[in-house]
């Protein structure tokens, strides 16, 4: 496995602001992803993060509100961008190392008010 | 659209039981199966993954895959109280994409 460093684990931001959230990773990445977590409810895929391009993202998710970066093959961003009361989720960064499966990183609570 | 169902429980056993947790999916193609744990207010843990038809045992887990049943179960013998959790099934249907598709848990509590 690996050390997936993901920050700030938690925040409480007003709406209408924005916040990114960071995931750092130990080991040698092959893909990143980024998933959201509603209260009470299982994990849905965001988007993938591609290395030096712009991210896939899923049905539902636009670059817009979720815009995501990832410089090098063990750091990604994920901002959550003119956030409203429906945001408030956990957002989870998952990677994949060479040989493994998919691994989490500790997540950010984040609470829009 | 591709789903994964899984029945969210509780279910509850005793204590040095088998806890014997359910997954259907709906992708006929899927090729990749994963049982994460969640504790709660923490994220996913991977505890098992199956490809192949039949059974996968490590430790006190199984991970069985049907696949002409679309069906794959995690079992977990003489249960402990810290496997209380809630615990993720996830899909992967286009193999090798690791977009994983999640059930919405099974929360498992097992009785001291």
């Amino acid at each position: 496995s690996a050390v997936i460093s993901q920050k700030p684990s938690r925040d409480i931001c007003q709406r209408g602001t924005s916040l990114t959230i960071q995931c750092q990773v130990d080991s040698q990445v092959t893909m990143m992803f980024w998933y959201r977590q509603q209260p009470g409810q299982s994990l849905t895929l965001i988007a993938t993060a591609n290395q030096g391009s712009e991210a896939t993202y899923e049905s539902g998710f636009v670059i817009d509100k979720f815009p995501i970066s990832r410089p090098n093959l063990t750091f990604s961003t994920l901002t959550v961008s003119n956030m409203s009361p429906e945001d408030s989720s956990i957002y989870l960064c998952s990677v994949v190392l060479v040989g493994t499966e998919a691994f989490f990183g500790q997540g950010t609570r984040l609470t829009v008010v | 659209q591709k789903e994964v169902e899984q029945n969210s429980g509780p279910l509850s056993v005793p204590e040095g039981a088998i806890a014997s947790l359910n997954c259907t999916y709906s992708d006929r193609g899927s090729q990749s199966f994963f049982w994460y744990r969640q504790y709660s207010g923490k994220s996913p843990e991977l505890i098992m993954f199956i490809y192949s038809n039949g059974d996968k045992e490590d430790g006190r887990f199984t991970a069985q895959l049907n696949k002409a049943s679309q069906y794959v179960s995690l079992l977990i013998r003489d249960s402990q109280p810290s496997d209380s959790a809630t615990y993720l099934c996830a899909v992967d249907t286009t193999s090798g994409t690791y977009k994983y598709i999640f059930g919405t848990g099974t929360r498992l509590k097992v009785l001291a």
